[in-house]
């Protein structure tokens, strides 16, 4: 257990419905990342938050995509008319900006599955 | 960051040492090189990091070519919970910038 939790572990859905997951990082970190994986890839990046700040977004984030931090502690990510395609592991990592190794700690990942 | 490049897999006996090659030919001087693995149905757990020397801590060792070219992580006593994707990871150590993963190796320990 690294100390980053992610709800729910698994969701179903249908197609055009809206879902969205929580990611609880470790408490003291201030960086918050989400990801995206999908099967037999490694995890892609989405999108970064130092504090309550997003700072950061990638070109996969569509705009179906938001994601909050409201009070620099938990996240959320939420996916607006679902698609097939948006079927994957979507991962949670967090991380300090006052140690000097700079390492992301990561939840166990929620499983989106789109029907 | 530097792309890396890693065999997309390996076997290895239980007991015995799995080492695990990772090309970076484009490593800039203020990278250094990370790995990280994932087991299946979990999310990446970091494993060791290193600059230019050899790095060693309680679950592997990652030995850095002198050129910084290419890197192995050495699992001394593969168990067959080490069976994972193992992801070599260029990246600069300040910062917030986001960890690119590639494919990785599969690591399989045989029994």
């Amino acid at each position: 257990d690294t100390g980053v939790s992610q709800d729910p572990r698994h969701k179903i859905t249908k197609r055009g419905q809206n879902v969205t997951f929580r990611c609880d990082p470790i408490s003291e970190h201030n960086r918050l990342y989400w990801y995206r994986q999908t099967l037999g890839q490694g995890p892609e990046f989405l999108t970064y938050f130092q504090n309550e700040a997003q700072l950061e977004k990638s070109r996969l984030l569509s705009d179906r995509f938001s994601a909050e931090r409201p009070k620099g502690s938990f996240s959320t990510l939420e996916i607006q008319r679902t698609e097939q395609g948006d079927s994957a592991m979507y991962l949670c990592a967090s991380s300090s900006s006052g140690t000097e190794k700079n390492i992301q700690y990561f939840g166990a990942g929620t499983r989106l599955s789109v029907l | 960051d530097a792309k890396t490049t890693q065999p997309p897999s390996m076997d290895c006996a239980e007991g015995r040492a799995a080492n695990l090659p990772c090309n970076h030919s484009t490593i800039s001087g203020n990278e250094y090189v990370y790995w990280y693995r994932q087991i299946h149905s979990q999310g990446p757990q970091y494993i060791i990091h290193g600059l230019k020397n050899n790095e060693t801590n309680e679950m592997a060792s990652l030995i850095i070519t002198e050129d910084r070219k290419s890197s192995t992580l050495i699992l001394p006593h593969a168990t067959l919970r080490d069976t994972a994707v193992y992801y070599c990871i260029v990246r600069v150590i300040v910062g917030a910038n986001n960890l690119f993963f590639g494919t990785g190796t599969r690591l399989t320990v045989i029994p």
